[in-house]
């Protein structure tokens, strides 16, 4: 079985450039996640869908990161401009519904901003 | 509210011998608790997860961990520690039915010497 597929792997851009990061999660997984991971710490919750639905984005800055997942299934998280700030790894992660824990995650996307 | 600390962020072993990475929670209820490894470049992949049955799980690669209540602990070990355990890792704490946020650990990083 496939795991949570990510891209790109690595994306180096300049400040104020929009970037865009793609997840395609698990088949048959509802629930998709995104988490930012900042260089020596863990992840942290960026949004939850419940198949095409934002159930959890209160910590995503929403004046320059929006994602959206139109038909319940893959999800695409974009940050429009970039900041020096936002170099870190994005990770994506998804979970077979509210009656399912464990969450899979696939191998991230590490973004660098100039 | 939920949290979990790892005691170590850096642990180092020599090859062959025991290895014990430290975690507590904090959780007004009765928590799930996961531990999840990163190698390099890496997505997380899940060790082992504890969801209120047996206080002792054991997971993949001969990790195990024991729940205590009365230490609020959930300690990961493993009996002799082989090269390629060295990565990152994660103790994850999370309620265990409803929305699953993860409050994930700030990581220990594991070195294993020759």
């Amino acid at each position: 079985e496939a795991g949570v597929v990510q891209s790109p792997r690595y994306k180096i851009i300049e400040k104020k450039q929009p970037v865009a990061f793609w997840c395609n999660p698990i088949s048959g997984h509802n629930t998709l996640y995104w988490y930012l991971q900042n260089l020596g710490q863990g992840p942290e919750l960026l949004i939850r869908y419940e198949n095409e639905e934002a159930v959890d984005d209160s910590q995503l800055p929403k004046d320059r990161f929006s994602a959206e997942r139109l038909k319940g299934v893959d999800s695409t998280l974009k940050i429009q401009p970039a900041e020096l700030g936002d170099s870190a790894v994005y990770l994506c992660a998804s979970s077979l519904g509210t009656s399912s824990e464990t969450q899979y995650f696939g191998p991230g996307t590490r973004l660098l901003v100039l | 509210a939920q949290s979990v600390t790892q005691l170590d962020s850096h642990v180092s072993v020599s090859e062959g011998t025991p290895v014990l990475l430290r975690c507590n929670y904090s959780s007004s209820y009765s928590p799930s608790l996961f531990w999840y490894v990163q190698h390099p470049n890496k997505g997380l992949q899940l060790l082992l997860k504890y969801t209120s049955a047996a206080t002792l799980v054991k997971g993949i690669n001969g990790f195990e961990a024991e729940f205590k209540k009365s230490e609020t602990s959930f300690h990961l070990t493993k009996p002799s520690a082989h090269m390629s355990d060295a990565a990152e890792y994660f103790c994850v704490v999370t309620k265990p039915s409803g929305t699953y946020k993860y409050i994930f650990g700030t990581g220990t990083r594991l070195k294993v010497l020759a």
